[in-house]
């Protein structure tokens, strides 16, 4: 069936040194790639989102890049602050009934 | 305030006893989903609806009913909840099909059943 993996379970990184967490998804006819952030005990919240007719989008800080070739795509965090520390859920949109496949989450720890 | 709202927050039940999560969506919204979190396993989601009067299953249905008489409520039920189904839910709605657009989700109920 369709899937998709999130890499790396947990990441810890220094505060103010950028941060990546990588998604593969399995099938070629998915066209939506969303990121949602949920911080401790709180809901999820979408911090960016691209469609498969794009190859980059930047919002701030934050970047998501697609490679439709690879089947994969990628979140980007520079400059990273406390606030940043969260779970990180990557998805993408199953290509015939449009519901969201979704990650395992990724841990973000940042250090100071 | 554009807002989804479950429902209670933390509820504590016994194996068996029949139980309802509501969830209720003032943005006007076409699409709603619930979800079940669980450390390690993300989001699964139980059902979803496409719009009033139109349900279907998610990937771990068992054990959960859904309705949409209305537009704006999505209540889960429970007929005779297990342990296993001791979880976080979340709801969730969407303007659109729910995977191409942004999903507003709920603050999440903490169901424990004993």
């Amino acid at each position: 069936g369709e899937n998709v993996e999130q890499h790396p379970s947990t990441l810890s990184v220094q505060e103010g040194d950028s941060a990546v967490i990588k998604c593969t998804y399995s099938d070629s006819a998915s066209n939506y790639f969303p990121w949602y952030k949920q911080e401790l005990g709180k809901r999820p919240q979408l911090i960016i989102d691209i469609r498969s007719n794009v190859g980059e989008k930047k919002d701030q800080r934050i970047a998501v890049t697609l490679n439709k070739t690879a089947k994969h795509f990628s979140l980007h965090i520079t400059e990273t602050q406390p606030e940043d520390s969260a779970v990180y859920f990557c998805a993408a949109s199953h290509p015939v009934n449009y519901q969201l496949i979704w990650g395992a989450g990724t841990k973000l720890i940042i250090k100071p | 305030e554009a807002q989804v709202t479950q429902n209670p927050r933390y509820l504590i039940t016994v194996t068996g006893k029949k139980l309802t999560v509501t969830c209720s969506q003032n943005m006007n919204h076409e699409y709603m989903s619930w979800y079940r979190q669980d450390p390690g396993l993300g989001l699964r989601q139980i059902y979803y609806s496409m719009n009033v009067e139109v349900t279907d299953k998610g990937d771990v249905p068992e054990g959960y009913k859904v309705s949409r008489k209305e537009k704006r409520n999505f209540p889960l039920i429970l007929e005779s909840p297990s342990p296993n189904q001791t979880s976080l839910y979340f709801c969730a709605s969407s303007s659109a099909w729910g995977g191409n657009s942004p999903l507003h989700f709920g603050n999440g109920t903490r169901l424990t059943v004993t």
